[in-house]
């Protein structure tokens, strides 16, 4: 059974960092493109960026509005992969989840719970 | 940017109603549009995958039609479970997009 656990969620200020973490089980994570999505609070889903496997170059692509302050890596000895966030915005607050998939978004993990606010 | 557009943003449907969401994409994305069903405090689960296909374990009342920019997600006789927020989303093309979603309400 595949099983995806983010953590790291937490209350920070305007302008300080975070880091997530999503560890993944029941499938070969070395094999696996991975994202985050974002959920502001009573919205929609919103892609944050994602990384490929090594194998298919290991490169990251991100959504504008967190480009050049996230950084997404994985770490594939310990099957997690990670989101370090800086200069957060109020508007970055709400649920992040990780997610398999290249294309499809197919696996999903229940999400974390980051809020910004002074 | 791929602007995807869900209608209607909301319905209230009965059991047993056939349901009809659809997604229209700002340009051509072939048949790279996929669906997600989302249910309060919860998180997504992909019910299509490239416009049509059915994802491993979703119950065969759930299918999907279109390609190029026009889509839709039809759930035959819906049964109280499905009460949910519905989205499209696309990966024709970076960024990857999602639709504002669709939230069925069963009355």
């Amino acid at each position: 059974e595949v099983q995806l656990a983010e953590s790291g969620g937490d209350l920070v200020k305007p302008g300080g960092s975070l880091r997530l973490s999503c560890a993944g089980t029941g499938f070969t994570f070395t094999n696996a493109w991975m994202n985050w999505v974002r959920q502001a609070p009573g919205k929609g889903l919103e892609w944050v960026g994602r990384i490929k496997s090594e194998v298919d170059g290991g490169t990251t692509d991100y959504a504008a509005p967190v480009k050049g302050r996230f950084t997404i890596s994985r770490d594939d000895s310990k099957n997690t992969v990670s989101l370090q966030m800086n200069s957060l915005k109020t508007e970055d607050a709400g649920v992040y989840f990780c997610s398999t998939g290249g294309f499809y978004l197919d696996y999903w993990g229940q999400g974390t719970l980051v809020t910004v606010s002074s | 940017e791929i602007v995807l557009t869900q209608s209607p943003d909301f319905q209230s449907v009965t059991p047993k109603e056939r349901v009809t969401i659809t997604c229209r994409a700002s340009q051509s994305i072939g048949s790279s549009l996929h669906w997600y069903q989302q249910k309060p405090d919860q998180s997504p689960r992909l019910l299509i995958r490239y416009a049509s296909q059915s994802f491993s374990g979703v119950p065969s009342r759930f299918s999907g039609s279109g390609s190029g920019t026009d889509f839709t997600l039809t759930i035959n006789s819906l049964e109280a479970e499905d009460a949910a927020t519905y989205y499209c989303h696309q990966s024709s093309s970076l960024p990857v997009t999602f639709g504002q979603g669709t939230r069925l309400v069963i009355k």
